[in-house]
């Protein structure tokens, strides 16, 4: 199963208002890492935030991450149409042999 | 600086057929990964290669294999193509270090009939 799972799976609000996604990560992490992808297209990385990290920020991008809980947040605030994609989270964690592991998105739409 | 490349962008093969799918990483970057999207069980790794050799491999069958060569640029094949192997195969490339964001490009659409 997907190291990473994002909750919800998706999302619709209006221009203007914030978004909120959560993604939930099973094992030890070195950092974890949010994407975002626009319909058939390739991911775009959006920010990086590592273990012993607790809030990082990146213009309209807020990231937290609690590794207790083994949950990070992203928000997006003043959301744009433009902003409308799936997001996903990557973490590290040594599942599969793979070097990131991807969750399964949520797909946000922001209506005009 | 050029993004990372990947031809073709669509294809469609039949049943037992293989396919060849190319990646041009940018310029600089030593790792290529490859990533199979579907929608049923969303991104799913294939491979890593650095340097021209495997560093590491996901849980698919021997039918899917890849290399790198000496410029960075890296293939994936695929052969006895199944129906479930209809995907976007996306691949990126990174820097050397595991904490180095992943570059993807747009992938390359594969329908098998």
């Amino acid at each position: 199963s997907q190291q990473g799972e994002e909750d919800p799976q998706a999302l619709s609000i209006q221009e203007g208002e914030n978004a909120t996604m959560n993604c939930s990560y099973k094992t030890s992490i070195n950092n974890l890492q949010w994407y975002r992808q626009n319909s058939g297209r390739g991911l775009v990385h959006l920010i990086l935030i590592r273990s012993n990290e607790r809030e990082k920020h990146s213009g309209r991008l807020r990231v937290t991450l609690d590794t207790s809980k083994k949950s990070s947040s992203l928000l997006i605030t003043a959301s744009r149409a433009a902003d409308t994609a799936s997001y996903f989270c990557a973490t590290d964690g040594e599942t599969s042999g793979s070097r990131l592991t991807f969750g399964e998105g949520t797909q946000l739409t922001v209506n005009p | 600086k050029a993004g990372v490349t990947q031809t073709p962008r669509y294809l469609i093969k039949t049943r037992g057929q293989q396919v060849t799918l190319s990646c041009s990483p940018i310029s600089g970057h030593r790792s290529v990964s490859w990533y199979q999207q579907t929608p049923g069980q969303g991104l799913q790794f294939l491979f890593e290669y650095f340097s021209e050799t495997q560093r590491n491999k996901g849980n698919f069958p021997g039918r899917f294999s890849g290399r790198q060569f000496s410029n960075s640029r890296s293939e994936m094949n695929v052969s006895t193509l199944e129906l479930g192997d209809s995907a976007l195969y996306l691949c990126a490339s990174s820097l050397a270090g595991f904490d180095s964001p992943l570059h993807f490009g747009n992938g390359t659409r594969l329908t098998v009939t």
